[in-house]
């Protein structure tokens, strides 16, 4: 069974500049969460996606976009980089199977440095 | 809105001995769900335990174990015969019931050192 992966693992851009970031959700998951961890700080949820659609989101601006592949994957969109947007960047996957809580299970995150 | 607190920035325990990590949240809702996550240096957060807020029996596995005390909104961690693989980042988290599968709150975390 694979678990969740992430590219790439680090990633240097310039403020105004645009970033996609990837995950592949573990095996039989078909929902994906991502979230911000800014130093020193715990993760903010940023917004889930559930069979393709936005299903949940966090206090991110618009210019935090998203979206899910029919086999699950998901990316990550940040237009007009910020400064303040430098930070990991988790991804996290569960299986929605029924009304109870399904655990997450989180990749190695990317590390983004804004400019 | 809900909150996550975790007093202790920094803890160190020697190996073989237990150490505790304090954590207390803020909700007005009755079911919930609490959490501890351990990140280590290789950032893969990793689910230590976890606590319906309707069970009134602690949760425990294996070395880990919490004291939820539910009036007084506390969610402590207790590491017993701490390993030098304990040493991480170890997260308090708190989710509504229902509602999205993923919006985890988390705390800023306490760094726990393990001294051989």
């Amino acid at each position: 069974e694979t678990g969740v992966t992430q590219s790439p693992t680090h990633l240097i851009k310039t403020r105004g500049q645009q970033v996609t970031l990837r995950c592949s959700s573990q095996s039989g998951h078909n929902t994906v969460s991502w979230y911000q961890q800014a130093l020193g700080q715990g993760p903010q949820f940023i917004f889930q996606y559930y069979r393709e659609e936005e299903n949940g989101r966090g206090n991110f601006p618009p210019r935090f976009s998203g979206l899910q592949f029919p086999n699950y994957s998901s990316e990550l969109n940040v237009n007009a980089l910020e400064l303040d947007d430098s930070a990991l960047y988790l991804c996290a996957s569960s299986s929605r199977v029924n009304s109870g809580y399904n655990e997450q299970f989180f990749g190695p995150g990317t590390r983004l440095t804004v400019l | 809105a809900q909150t996550v607190t975790q007093s202790q920035p920094e803890m160190s325990v020697q190996e073989a001995e237990t150490v505790t990590l304090s954590c207390t949240y803020d909700t007005s809702e009755s079911d919930y769900y609490l959490f501890w996550y351990k990140q280590p240096p290789s950032r893969q957060m990793i689910l230590v335990i976890r606590q319906e807020a309707y069970k009134q029996q602690n949760a425990t596995e294996n070395r880990f174990s919490v004291n939820f005390q539910k009036a007084a909104k506390s969610f402590s961690l207790k590491i017993s015969d701490s390993q030098l693989g304990d040493a991480a980042m170890y997260f308090c988290a708190y989710k509504n019931y229902g509602g999205s599968q993923g919006n985890l709150i988390f705390g800023k975390g306490t760094k726990l050192s393990v001294k051989p």
